[in-house]
Order: C-alpha cells, then sequence, then structure tokens
C-alpha cells in the first residue's frame, strides 16, 4: 500500500553543525507533505510544509527539499542547537487522515 | 501554550479495568483524532471525528471506543484493558483538514 516512511531511525550531529533527515513517499500524486517535531514527552509539533507545486521552502532555519523525480523530501536544519534534539517525522494527507512515517530521533553533541 | 488538554499523563492500570483517556480543546475545532504510538515509533490513527455525534475507526484496529458527545471533548474508552494496550495515545484536533494540533499524551501502561 502507500505509505511514508523515513530513511534512518537515528541521527546524530555535533552542535553547529547541519542536519539533514529524509523521507521517501510511495504515492506519486501525493501533494502535500508536512514535518513534526516531537519532543520528548511531549506531542508532535508543526515545523514546516510544502506542497507539489514547489521543490524548496524556508523557514527559520528550517529548509524543507522535495524531489518529485525520486519522491524524496528532506528537512534541513542549520546550526543544530540542543533545543533541536527531538524525534522527526514527515507526514501526508491520505484519504482525508494524516498519515505519519517512522520518525528519525535526533540528537545533538556539545 | 497548549489548546488541547489530556489526563491523565501516565497511568498504570491492571489487567480487566476499564479506562478512560480524557482528551479536551477549547479552540472550537470540529476535527479530533487519537492516535496510537509505541516509543520512537510512527503514529497510527486508530479513532477520529468530524463533528458531534460523527465517530469512525482510523487505520489500526483498535479495541478501544470513541464519544463525541460535546465539540470540545472526545474521550478514549478501553472496556477491559489488556498489557497488549500499552502505549501512547496522543490526541488532536484540526479547524482544516491538516492543521493538527497535539495534546501531550497519555502513557498508559497495563499490568
Amino acid at each position: 500500500g502507500e505509505s511514508v516512511g523515513l530513511h534512518l531511525p537515528t541521527l546524530s550531529v555535533q552542535e553547529g553543525d547541519n542536519s539533514i533527515i529524509n523521507c521517501a513517499y510511495s504515492n506519486s500524486a501525493s501533494d502535500y507533505f508536512i514535518w513534526y517535531k516531537q519532543e520528548s514527552g511531549k506531542g508532535p509539533q508543526f515545523i514546516i510544509d510544502i506542497r507539489s507545486n514547489m521543490d524548496k521552502r524556508q523557514g527559520q532555519r528550517v529548509t524543507v527539499l522535495l524531489n518529485k523525480t525520486v519522491k524524496h523530501l528532506s528537512l534541513q536544519i542549520a546550526a543544530t542547537q540542543p533545543g533541536d534534539s527531538a524525534v522527526y517525522f514527515c507526514a501526508e494527507p491520505m484519504g482525508g487522515k494524516l498519515i505519519f512515517g517512522q520518525g528519525t530521533e535526533l540528537s545533538v553533541k556539545p | 501554550e497548549a489548546d488541547i488538554y489530556q489526563t491523565p499523563r501516565y497511568l498504570v492500570i491492571g489487567t480487566g479495568k476499564k479506562i478512560t483517556l480524557e482528551c479536551s480543546q477549547t479552540m472550537g475545532h470540529d476535527k479530533m483524532y487519537w492516535y496510537q504510538q509505541d516509543p520512537g515509533m510512527e503514529l497510527h490513527l486508530i479513532h477520529y471525528s468530524y463533528g458531534v455525534n460523527s465517530t469512525e475507526k482510523g487505520d489500526l484496529s483498535s479495541e478501544s471506543t470513541v464519544s463525541r458527545i460535546r465539540t470540545e471533548h472526545f474521550p478514549l474508552t478501553l472496556e477491559s484493558a489488556r498489557p497488549s494496550h500499552t502505549s501512547q495515545y496522543l490526541c488532536a484536533s484540526s479547524d482544516w483538514q491538516y492543521g493538527y494540533t497535539f495534546g501531550s499524551g497519555t502513557r498508559l501502561t497495563v499490568v
């Protein structure tokens, strides 16, 4: 069936470095994607979204890139900080509901 | 500041007990959702509601039930808890299709 998933379960980066978290999707008709951040003991929080008519969207220290040819999107975090440590999910609407992929746990080393 | 509230945050309960997980939102959202999540894993939709007296089962089969008698309240009930129900339960609401706001979750342990 259709799915949204992440490549790596964990990612460890040095404070100040850039982080890249990847996500693959299988439905070529998908037209909207969302990235969520989930800190320990909390529910997921919206970070940034992107529609399929865009290749790139930037927020504050975050950038999402969408490659529709290979059905891949990535979340880039610039100058990663300890507060960025969390699990990151990509999510995609399917059938009127939001479907989440497997998370990537980002650890930031001081 | 959270506008969607879940209680309790943590619950340890014995097998066979009936439990209700509470979820309330103050945003007037019509759409509400329950997700089940194991630690570090993806979220699985188990129930959703698009308004009062409307409830539907999600993609992941669950023995829990829900009700939506008031817009702001979407409780989840397990009639007879089992160890297999041990998980984190997340409630969310939205006012447009994908603008979800999540609560902090209830971590349930059935012993």
